[in-house]
């Protein structure tokens, strides 16, 4: 069975610091790799994919993958209040057409 | 570009009642899913359909979920009879291809409470 392992939190981080959030996944053979995060009562927006080894750049935020740890993680510079929600490690056995397995979530507190 | 649509966005039922969910994807997504997400736990992958045909149910649970999308656009996810622990949102999502890689969009979601 697949799976995907994020810590639930809540992580706390002043503002103006770095957010680092971290994922694991069972299924060797995944291929791409997303972050959603989800606000309180609101449905998964998409930050960033990455599929390639080492970081995907993409404004505040920096995606890490290390497939031989089978590791993802979701950098967020200069963290902002608007930055607190759910942030959802999501695993694709291919190219992303296929369902995500998500992981269960960690909950981010940026403090002001 | 519109979103993915859903509705209704809340629904309450009694056990045992029949419920449905209706979905409209973002125009020119080929690609449709529906995922269930309890509280406090990640999306869970229902059914994808490519174009009218589902390619993927091995999660639905077939003796009282049902589902179509007829036309290859809008979709309907159906329950009944409901049980308490079908209490969940239940959210569409849509994808298209980005070059070599797909992005999946989710819509508002619909929040199914079963009394």
């Amino acid at each position: 069975q697949k799976e995907v392992e994020q810590n639930s939190g809540p992580l706390s981080v002043p503002e103006g610091a770095i957010a680092s959030l971290n994922c694991t996944y069972s299924d060797r053979g995944s291929q791409s790799f997303f972050w959603y995060r989800q606000y309180s009562g609101k449905s998964p927006e998409l930050i960033m994919f990455i599929y390639s080894n080492g970081d995907k750049e993409d404004g505040r935020f920096t995606a890490q993958l290390n497939k031989a740890s089978q590791y993802v993680s979701l950098l967020i510079r200069d963290s902002q209040p608007s930055d607190s929600a759910t942030y959802l490690c999501a695993v694709n056995a291919g190219r992303g057409a296929d369902g995500l397995t998500f992981g269960k979530g960690t909950h981010l507190i940026i403090q002001p | 570009e519109a979103g993915v649509v859903q509705s209704p966005r809340y629904k309450i039922i009694e056990k045992k009642q029949p419920v449905a969910f209706w979905c409209n994807p973002i125009s020119g997504h080929n690609t449709l899913y529906w995922y269930r997400q309890n509280l406090g736990q990640g999306p869970e992958l229902l059914i994808r359909y490519e174009n009218e045909e589902a390619v993927d149910d091995s999660q639905l649970p077939k003796d009282r979920f049902s589902a179509e999308r007829l036309k290859g656009v809008d979709s309907t996810l159906k329950i009944q009879p409901a049980e308490l622990g079908d209490s969940a949102v239940y959210l569409c999502a849509s994808s298209f291809r980005q070059g070599n890689w797909y992005e999946q969009y989710f819509g508002p979601g619909t929040r199914l409470t079963v009394t």
